[in-house]
């Protein structure tokens, strides 16, 4: 099974500032990783897929980068409504799921 | 636009059996992944498996002794079986449908289309 290891646990930040969050695999999964955010009591939203693509309607403050083990979202000026869970994902011979990083307001 | 719709019971007893059926609108059955992914209580997510258009179904490790997913194409409804349900098993599930991408060799899939959530408690 590939783990996928997300740092920080916890983002304190405030709004207009830059967001760099970190999912790491215990080993390669190419581009195949995407991301998503969930607001408390929602359901998971996809932002990312393939690494570096935004889904349909994603604002494009959102950006991921990396391939093989070391990926980044990056959220470029934080807007109110980003403050959430983002949680990245892959699908090698199982599919798992980070442990996620809360980007809270500080 | 394409709706994923879940339904099942949300309160069961220690032992007992989950039942959840995901009905899925406005897209065709096949060329997907479809999965079953649940949430604890503050907690993170996890994967309980996926079921393609042909039934082809594969779990997690750590559940597979006691799920079972199958799919009803006439219908367009897939569902989860879980049985001999503890407290540990109290989550919110989520019905989800994955998206297919790569080669035929060398592929994965991501999650675009979600369900609601079913709210499942195990309390005797």
């Amino acid at each position: 099974e590939i783990v996928l290891t997300q740092s920080p646990a916890t983002l304190s930040l405030s709004p207009g500032e830059r967001a760099t969050l970190s999912c790491r695999a215990s080993q390669s999964v190419g581009s195949f990783l995407a991301w998503y955010q969930q607001k408390p009591g929602q359901v998971p939203r996809l932002l990312i897929y393939d690494a570096s693509n935004r889904a349909t309607g994603i604002p494009a403050r959102f950006s991921g980068s990396g391939s093989g083990t070391d990926f980044t979202l990056t959220i470029s000026s934080l807007e109110p409504e980003d403050f959430a869970v983002y949680y990245c994902q892959q699908r090698g011979n199982s599919l798992t799921f980070g442990g996620g990083t809360k980007v809270e307001i500080k | 636009q394409v709706l994923l719709q879940q339904w099942g019971a949300g309160l069961l007893k220690p032992s007992e059996t989950l039942s959840l059926t995901c009905a899925v609108s406005g897209e065709s059955f096949s060329g997907y992944f479809w999965t079953w992914i649940r949430q604890s209580p503050g907690k993170g997510l996890e994967w309980i498996g996926e079921v393609n258009h042909n039934g082809a179904t594969y779990y997690n490790p750590s559940l597979k002794s006691r799920v079972t997913m199958s799919v009803d194409t006439s219908n367009n409804h897939f569902s989860l079986k879980l049985t001999s349900m503890t407290a540990a098993d109290t989550a919110t599930y989520y019905c989800a449908r994955g998206l297919i991408s790569g080669t035929t060799w060398n592929y994965y899939y991501y999650l675009d289309v979600w369900g609601k959530g079913t709210t499942v408690t195990v309390s005797s």
